[in-house]
């Protein structure tokens, strides 16, 4: 079975623009968690979904981050307008079960905005 | 307050070394204790759960102090291919979300 999917791979874009990362779980994982990965900050969850519905976005960093999981197989982490500080590695990861058991995590997508 | 904190090194190390990283944590609510490992420009995947017991996995041992909140890994006969970040990892009781600490960079020398 494949693992986690994302896609971009990379992305570079200018300050302003609007980003999408997309991301495939694997098949038959309940819950799906997006990260974002910074060398000042580390890895931290931005919003994370079970069974499709988001359960805790408190780590979302403003308005213009939005989440959606419109169904088991797939997932968008979408940011409107993009700022310099938003470049990082996103990560998205899923797991069967929540937290308590392994997330398995995408390769990330590494967004640079100018 | 960081909710999981650790040294980030970087441990340079000889091969055949034994080394050891430790991790602290701000709750004492948390329930469940992982390392996860991060090779560079990859992915984090999951080391090993860490046992209040402590465990053992091949080379690689995890204990636990609850009472001082600390998490430690000891690597054993270290491998070239041991050379990566360790990621510290809390979950705390009731949630579904993890806390990573920001990693402890490793690098064996031939």
């Amino acid at each position: 079975d494949a693992g986690v999917i994302q896609s971009p791979r990379h992305e570079v874009t200018e300050m302003g623009q609007e980003v999408t990362l997309r991301c495939k779980p694997i098949s038959g994982h309940d819950y799906l968690f997006w990260y974002r990965q910074t060398m000042m900050r580390g890895l931290e969850l931005l919003i994370y979904f079970n069974n499709n519905v988001p359960i805790d976005d408190s780590g979302m960093p403003e308005d213009r981050f939005s989440a959606k999981m419109p169904n088991a197989s797939f997932s968008t982490l979408k940011i409107q307008p993009s700022e310099p500080r938003d470049s990082a590695v996103y990560f998205c990861a899923s797991s069967f079960g929540g937290a308590l058991y392994e997330q398995y995590f995408g390769p990330g997508t590494r967004l640079t905005v100018t | 307050r960081k909710e999981v904190e650790q040294d980030p090194g970087p441990f340079n190390v000889p091969e055949g070394a034994t080394v050891a990283f430790n991790c602290t944590y701000s709750n004492s609510a948390s329930q469940s204790f992982f390392w996860y490992r991060q090779d560079c420009r990859k992915e984090p995947k999951l080391l090993m759960s860490v046992y209040s017991s402590g465990n053992e996995d091949g080379r690689f041992t995890a204990q636990l102090n609850r009472a001082s909140q600390y998490i430690s890994l000891l690597i054993r006969d270290s491998k070239l291919s041991d050379s990566a970040t360790y990621l510290c990892v809390v979950k705390q009781t009731g949630a579904n979300n993890l806390f990573f600490g920001t990693g402890t960079r490793l690098t064996v020398i031939p």
